[in-house]
């Protein structure tokens, strides 16, 4: 049962910390999105990868955020400096062949 | 960009009823429809989608229908069961496999 997967699920931190959420997309899968979802905001696109090459990050705080993808069966999203606002629930997505988005049980984090 | 608009933002049906849940977009290149239902705590499921090409899909209780002149989807679920209990979100692709989501209808069905 292929599925997307993502550590830690729960993330509680004090402000300042550093986070690193990891995402294990679908094998197979060459296109990665990561979402931040909030009671507010709703789901908000961060980033995507296609082939481990970043496409668009547009929707990242760049001062504090970054997104990787070292190798296919790896993408990570990390924050630096992490602030209260940024306590969201956090998703990657990974697409097949057909264009379907499936996303991973996502991260919750917490930022103190 | 692409916008989507998603209503109503709540629903509360009876154990059986049908629930419909409809979404507007604005990209009238965007061609391709996804429904993902959230239950607490997960992530979202991909339920059923529709492409451009067709005008109805459906899978067992859930179909989806797509009017491309008018730039609006709609989602039909039938026979409602408690466990259809969740927020589900429609979406429209905006290029290169990137979805705009609308903000959720939280769906409660009601034994």
């Amino acid at each position: 049962d292929a599925r997307v997967t993502q550590t830690p699920r729960d993330k509680v931190t004090e402000m300042g910390q550093e986070v690193t959420m990891r995402c294990q997309p679908i094998l197979g899968h060459n296109t990665v999105f990561w979402y931040r979802q909030t009671m507010m905001q709703g789901l908000e696109l961060l980033a995507y990868f296609r082939n481990r090459a970043p496409l668009d990050d547009s929707g990242m705080p760049k001062d504090r955020f970054s997104a990787e993808m070292p190798d296919a069966t790896l993408a990570t999203l990390k924050i630096q400096p992490s602030e209260p606002r940024d306590s969201a629930v956090y998703f990657c997505a990974s697409v097949s062949s057909f264009g379907e988005q499936f996303f991973g049980p996502g991260t919750r984090l917490t930022v103190l | 960009g692409e916008n989507v608009e998603q209503h109503p933002s709540t629903l509360s049906v009876q154990e059986g009823d049908s629930a419909v849940i409809k979404c507007t977009y604005s990209d009238s290149a965007s061609n391709y429809f996804p429904w993902y239902k959230q239950e607490l705590g997960k992530g979202p499921q991909l339920i059923i989608d529709i492409r451009s090409n067709v005008g109805e899909k459906k899978d067992q209780r859930i179909a989806v229908t797509l009017n491309k002149t008018a730039k609006h989807f709609s989602l039909h679920i039938t026979e409602t069961q408690p466990e259809d209990s969740a927020v589900y979100f429609c979406a429209a692709e905006a290029g290169y496999s990137t979805l705009t989501f609308g903000k959720g209808t939280m769906l409660l069905v009601s034994p």
